[in-house]
């Protein structure tokens, strides 16, 4: 199916581990985005990719690392799992104007 | 710091009514406005954008820009049960098609009765 999807939907883990969250789109989008959702602070940027091997750090990168070989692939790696870390983890591309959201990773930290 | 503003809610409406969504942004360099429609355990979907002062019309969503008052709002007519959600403004620096992120409000919930 075309779109953006994302894995895994759900993930608990503990302090200290690392954890890769997984990105995928079909349309071969330029632009990707991660995002992170919590109460009380909407939406914050982490990293953005303009294009493959093309990555930037957004108003909250720290603790996180991106990676992108692949137009269609765009994996966040949390390096070593903060309680902080816990909270739900969007990833979009971008095609034109609009932004395109996948269904979310929930993740606690433990 | 770049901010974007809303009014957490929730806003309650009954069915029918018009609900008025509002958003004030600080970077007077912002060109570019959205308004995204996020329901409870969803991702969020774009409803519409704005980038020209004034009105612009989708259906029963208006969205209105004031670029001298730094105000951007979205007004849907007719409101449904099904339109109660979390409506996110965001809004873009850079030209349209430009190299740039988006900064999102912290959304305001809206309530629909029947």
């Amino acid at each position: 199916d075309a779109g953006i999807t994302q894995s895994p939907r759900y993930k608990i883990t503990e302090t200290g581990r690392q954890v890769t969250l997984m990105c995928h789109q079909t349309w071969s989008h330029s632009y990707m985005f991660w995002y992170r959702q919590d109460l009380g602070h909407g939406l914050r940027l982490i990293y953005y990719s303009a294009a493959a091997d093309i990555t930037d750090k957004g108003e909250v990168p720290d603790g996180y690392v991106v990676s992108r070989s692949k137009t269609e692939n765009f994996p966040l790696t949390l390096e070593s799992a903060t309680r902080s870390q816990t909270s739900v983890y969007f990833c979009a591309s971008r095609a034109g104007l609009e932004q395109f959201f996948g269904p979310g990773t929930r993740l606690t930290v433990l | 710091q770049k901010e974007v503003e809303q009014n957490s809610g929730p806003l309650s409406v009954p069915e029918g009514a018009i609900a008025s969504l509002n958003c004030t942004y600080s970077d007077r360099g912002s060109q570019s406005f959205f308004w995204y429609r996020q329901y409870s355990g969803k991702s969020p979907e774009l409803i519409m954008f704005i980038y020209s002062n004034g009105d612009k019309e989708d259906g029963r969503f208006t969205a209105q820009l004031n670029k001298a008052s730094q105000y951007v709002s979205l007004l849907i007519r007719d409101s449904q049960p099904s339109d109660s959600a979390t409506y996110l403004c965001a809004v873009k620096r850079a030209p349209p098609e430009g190299y740039s992120t988006l900064t999102f409000g912290k959304g305001t919930m809206l309530l629909v009765s029947p």
